[in-house]
């Protein structure tokens, strides 16, 4: 079975401070995409990232990097320099077989950020 | 930027009325999502959809819920009698082609915030 977890439920960090949110998965396909996706108090999710289990190299964007694990089955997210736009309930999700055809993603329970001025 | 679009973005009503959703994909994505989010939760999958057939309903309370997408464009989410564990946000999402892995990036519209009273 396919399973996210994300274990910080909310957390909270002054502006300017480094912040890092994680997620930990679990699946028996040999390939699959891992995503981060966004959802500010507006409620549209935004995606922000999309990684491949061949593909272990760290990526860094702007403020945003992200690592990726494999031995120890982990996706994490660091935001360096927090603002406070980033304020928002972040999501890792894990793309999965559905058993009908396709692919289907499989989200954790978000964690929320609060950045305070 | 091409966006999937959701109709209405709030919705009440009151327990045992029917309610129903509306969303546009992007234009050219075969496969559409429907989406239930609990508040403090990650989404949960509903129903998916490849051009107008479902793929996959099997979260989908079918003694109340019907979702259908007649031309293989828009659709449409109908829950008949509402009920108050109904409330919750109901997001749509679009992707390419959910049967190849790496082009299941999900694009997602506003959402419809649901509260049944």
């Amino acid at each position: 079975a396919q399973k996210v977890t994300q274990a910080q439920t909310e957390i909270s960090v002054v502006e300017k401070e480094d912040v890092t949110l994680d997620c930990v998965y679990e699946t028996r396909d040999t390939t699959y995409y891992l995503f981060w996706y966004k959802q500010p108090p507006s409620g549209e999710l935004v995606f922000l990232i999309r990684r491949n289990s061949f593909d272990e190299q760290n990526e860094i964007s702007g403020r945003y990097s992200w690592n990726f694990q494999k031995s120890t089955s982990s996706f994490n997210f660091t935001i360096t320099a927090s603002q406070v736009v980033d304020s928002a309930v972040y999501f890792c999700a894990l793309n999965s077989y559905s058993g009908a055809g396709s692919y289907q993603l499989t989200f954790g329970k978000g964690t929320k950020l609060s950045v305070i001025p | 930027e091409a966006e999937v679009a959701q109709s209405p973005r709030y919705k009440i009503t009151e327990k045992s009325q029917a309610v129903a959703f509306w969303c546009d994909p992007i234009s050219g994505h075969a496969t559409l999502y429907w989406y239930r989010q609990i508040l403090g939760q990650g989404p949960e999958l509903l129903v998916q959809f490849q051009d107008e057939s479902v793929v996959d309903d099997s979260q989908l309370p079918k003694d109340r819920f019907s979702a259908e997408r007649l031309k293989g464009v828009d659709s449409t989410l109908k829950i008949q009698p509402a009920e108050l564990g109904d409330s919750a946000m109901y997001l749509c999402a679009s992707s390419l082609r959910a049967w190849d892995r790496g082009l299941n990036e999900q694009f997602f519209g506003p959402g419809t915030r649901l509260t049944v009273l």
